[in-house]
């Protein structure tokens, strides 16, 4: 059981540049989250979704766009890359909304230079 | 919105001691998630708390939620390098996914 797949692990980009953080869960989750963790201040909501086809906004989601095709996979898109992207991104997964853990993925180190 | 303030920030403890880390919510908590990162990976999920006054312990890691559910508390008692990492407690605010502290730094040193 894999639990959450984050790729890459590592990403190096130009400023203005796009990208795409990928994001699969093979558990049968609803919902799904894209969280940012930057030194010192804890983790951020980005986007996150209830169900596929349905998403919304957490608290810092300017320069970012998600989607929610099917259950399992949820990737962030970052368009026209700037520094202060630079961070680690997270995704978790979890059955419901409430009152459940959250299962985290490894990862993924973004710098924008 | 609901807050979470974390302390220490950070900590070094000598191996074998106790320690204890905090976590203060500004409104009341209807669930608290404590989780362990170790250095350049995910999140690791220890526990969680609902009820005023519970307490879950696993292994040396004990955490408690204060009876009038605003402040948890996270024991470990006789400290190992296995311990080190970043504990950070996260919030359920009833209708959106878990805010979480900014994180607690510890270090075991020998």
């Amino acid at each position: 059981n894999a639990g959450v797949t984050q790729t890459p692990k590592f990403r190096i980009l130009k400023i203005g540049q796009s990208m795409t953080l990928q994001c699969a869960q093979d558990m049968n989750h609803n919902y799904m989250y894209w969280y940012r963790q930057d030194p010192g201040m804890g983790l951020k909501l980005i986007y996150y979704s209830v169900g596929a086809g349905i998403t919304d906004k957490g608290e810092v989601p300017n320069g970012y766009n998600v989607s929610r095709s099917t259950t399992e996979d949820f990737p962030l898109r970052l368009e026209l890359a700037a520094p202060s992207q630079t961070s680690v991104y997270f995704c978790a997964s979890s059955s419901q909304g409430a009152n459940t853990e959250a299962f985290f993925g490894q990862g993924t180190r973004l710098t924008v230079v | 919105s609901q807050e979470l303030e974390q302390s220490p920030q950070s900590l070094i403890v000598q191996e074998g001691k106790n320690l204890t880390i905090n976590c203060t919510s500004s409104k009341t908590l209807y669930g608290l998630y404590w989780y362990k990162q170790k250095y350049g990976e995910g999140l690791i999920f220890l526990m969680m708390l609902q009820k005023g006054g519970e307490e879950k312990s696993h292994e040396k890691i004990t955490a408690k939620l204060d009876e009038k559910k605003q402040q948890s508390s996270l024991h470990i008692t006789a400290s190992q390098p296995s311990h080190a990492g970043i504990y950070l407690c996260g919030a359920d605010p009833g209708n959106t996914p878990l805010v979480f502290g900014k994180g607690t730094r510890l270090s075991v040193i020998a």
